[in-house]
């Protein structure tokens, strides 16, 4: 099974900071990595696909990077509403694959 | 709107069985592959089962493999999840969503998902 593994596992950052998150593959994925947002109690939400594609409706504020093994999640100028957990997930191999959540919090 | 609602967890005796249900609207249900996800409490998300457009070809996740089935009735506009020899791990929201693609497919992406349906296993 692919692992995957983000860093970092979870962090404290204020209101229109920037934020990254990196997720690595212990094998190459190409670019077959998805970002998720899930908030407590809500259904988990796409935000980028095949790495660097933003979702249509995804605020431009996230963006996605990577191919290979080493992949990253940027949010500029945090909002409210973006403090939630984030996942990457690979769809290169059966089974697919999660990190283990980066969980963003308000400092 | 595009949606996917979940129904049937509770709460089962270990061993016993449970079937969740997943409604899809808002899209042509029997165009699009689904798969079921699952976040155990206090652990990340874990990928389930697959099954394809036309019911044709489904694949599982080993924890599951020979338990579970995963199903749909595209008159219905809904999938399932037939979840026997239930064990304590398998205690979890569960979640419905939908693949990018009719075949399963590297490159897939989920989107959207359901809310969840909660299971608890407990004697």
């Amino acid at each position: 099974d692919i692992q995957m593994t983000q860093s970092p596992s979870s962090l404290s950052a204020s209101v229109g900071e920037r934020v990254t998150i990196t997720c690595r593959a212990s094998q190459s994925i190409t670019t077959y990595l998805n970002w998720y947002q899930h908030r407590p109690g809500k259904a988990p939400r796409l935000l980028i696909h095949v790495a660097g594609s933003l979702r249509s409706g995804v605020p431009s504020r996230f963006s996605g990077s990577g191919a290979g093994t080493d992949f990253t999640l940027t949010i500029r100028g945090l909002q409210p509403e973006d403090f939630a957990t984030y996942y990457c997930q690979q769809t290169y191999s059966l089974p697919y694959t999660f990190g283990q959540g980066t969980k963003v919090a308000i400092k | 709107q595009v949606q996917l609602v979940e129904s049937g967890g509770g709460v089962v005796q270990p061993g016993r069985s449970l079937r969740l249900s997943c409604v899809a609207s808002g899209f042509i249900f029997n165009n699009f592959g689904m798969h079921w996800v699952r976040q155990a409490p206090g652990k990340g998300l874990e990928w389930v089962a697959f099954i394809s457009s036309d019911g044709s070809n489904k694949d599982y996740g080993k924890s599951v493999k020979g338990r579970f089935t995963i199903s749909r009735d595209n008159s219905k506009n809904t999938l399932y999840l037939q979840m026997s020899s239930l064990t304590v791990e398998d205690t979890a929201v569960y979640y419905c969503a939908r693949s990018s693609y009719r075949q399963l497919m590297p490159g897939d992406w989920f989107d959207p998902w359901g809310q969840g349906s909660q299971v608890t296993v407990s004697s």
